[in-house]
């Protein structure tokens, strides 16, 4: 079956602090890997995405991801949080439009 | 240019009601995804149409049912309301070309529709 596991349902950091995000997948066929990010009282907007070439994918806003196949993940990754990355996070796996998307990640983060 | 545009932003129905949302892509985009989000399922694919077709189809009821006129605006639609229908609807854009399957969504603000 085809599904997503967003591993961390919220997270609470403080200003400066590392985060990542941990993404893991099960899809049949050739995989096209998302993240989005929905602000408060936003819409939902891409952050980033990998469908092939460098594993390592690097973002809007200083976000990045890496693509490990071995370990079916998609982990997000930020070397320093800033309060205005508050918001919800979702992991997203497909292609053609259809996308599956996990629970997503709530962050809060502390000035 | 304009983003997608979905309409009403807020809907409160009851429960055996039928409910229709809009949605406006933005200009020249010819794919219209439907995405239902709740707290406890996240974000779950509907549907998705293409020039006027069902391309693809998620798990949902048959009360749930969509389509796309000539310009490309979208009507989503939920039959018989049940409570568990409580959601925020979530209406996504993009060109629609086949041959990319790395296709970058924009998604609306989306329809809160409250079941009572």
């Amino acid at each position: 079956a085809q599904s997503v596991s967003q591993h961390n349902h919220h997270v609470i950091l403080s200003e400066a602090a590392s985060l990542e995000l941990g993404c893991n997948y099960s899809y049949g066929g050739t995989v096209n890997l998302f993240w989005y990010v929905q602000y408060p009282g936003q819409h939902l907007q891409l952050l980033l995405k990998y469908f092939s070439g460098d594993p390592l994918v690097k973002g809007i806003k200083g976000f990045e991801a890496e693509f490990i196949k071995s370990k079916f993940s998609f982990n997000l990754r930020k070397p320093s949080v800033q309060w205005s990355d508050t918001a919800e996070y979702f992991c997203a796996v497909g292609g053609y439009n259809k996308l599956i998307f996990g629970a997503g990640t709530r962050l809060a983060v502390h000035p | 240019k304009a983003g997608v545009t979905q309409t009403p932003r807020y809907l409160i129905k009851t429960r055996g009601q039928q409910v229709t949302l809009s949605c406006s892509p933005i200009s020249g985009h010819r794919s219209v995804s439907w995405y239902q989000q709740t707290p406890g399922q996240g974000l779950q694919f509907l549907f998705e149409y293409f020039s006027e077709t069902q391309r693809n189809k998620g798990n949902f009821p048959g009360r749930f049912s969509g389509r796309q006129f000539s310009n490309s605006r979208s009507e989503m639609n939920v039959s018989t309301l049940e409570l568990g229908d409580s959601a925020l609807y979530l209406c996504a854009s993009s060109l629609g070309d086949s041959g990319r399957k790395n296709e970058k969504l924009f998604f609306g603000s989306g329809t809160q529709l409250s079941v009572l």
